[in-house]
């Protein structure tokens, strides 16, 4: 069964720090998310990536977020200057454009997330 | 705008025993999904069940059952005979199709479930 992998599992970083959170998506699809959940809090949508660009963020990602498709299978979230208020795991995710192998379209694949702690 | 409610914030239970976690929702789509997601205590999410709009028939799947009910835009989710492996967070999430495709998912804030012996 394809999954969505992420690396690295947990990331310390110091205050002010630039930090590159990396996902493999499933490979087939065309859709790919960022979500953040602060412990003990729900899991908040970050952005959403199709066809090389943005297509939705929410009022989380500031300028502080970028996010890049570098070659064709990683997808990355970078932080430009952490604050200690971005510690939190976040979650990558993809998902199908179509009605591929009986899948449902929209139904999206989390990868097991990477815990970042802003020290 | 787009709402999930999970008003259980909290809920322990002793194994054997059923349980029903509850999930409300709010959306002005006529087209949109359902979603229930189990995040044990090793933190990632595990995907449960899915439901679009248009399908409300209930669905079992062997100790997991949902009831979907559009009239009180409830996805209510039960667990027959707990065990304590089904410790964990459960997540209702709605899905919102973004224009250029894809879809975002809209989170309650969750049910921490405890199974006890």
């Amino acid at each position: 069964e394809p999954e969505v992998t992420q690396t690295p599992s947990h990331q310390v970083t110091q205050m002010g720090q630039e930090v590159i959170l990396r996902c493999v998506p499933i490979s087939n699809h065309l859709y790919f998310y960022w979500y953040r959940q602060i412990l003990g809090q729900k899991v908040e949508f970050l952005v959403s990536f199709y066809n090389n660009e943005i297509s939705e963020k929410s009022e989380i990602f500031d300028d502080q977020f970028s996010v890049e498709r570098p070659d064709g299978s990683n997808f990355t979230l970078k932080i430009r200057s952490t604050k200690l208020e971005d510690s939190a795991m976040y979650f990558c995710a993809s998902s199908e454009a179509l009605r591929i192998s009986g899948r449902a379209p929209y139904e999206q694949y989390f990868g097991p997330g990477t815990r970042l702690t802003v020290t | 705008a787009q709402k999930v409610t999970q008003a259980q914030t909290e809920i322990s239970v002793v194994e054997k025993e059923d349980v029903t976690l509850d999930c409300v929702y709010e959306t002005r789509d006529t087209t949109y999904y359902l979603f229930w997601y189990k995040q044990p205590p090793s933190g990632e999410l595990v995907f449960l069940i899915r439901r679009n709009s248009f399908d409300e028939q209930n669905e079992i799947s062997g100790r997991y059952s949902w009831n979907f009910q559009k009239s009180t835009s409830s996805f209510n989710f039960t667990i027959t005979a707990s065990q304590v492996v089904d410790s964990a967070v459960y997540f209702c999430a709605l899905s919102l199709i973004l224009t250029g495709g894809g879809n975002k998912l809209t989170f309650g804030t969750g049910t921490q479930l405890k199974v006890e012996l």
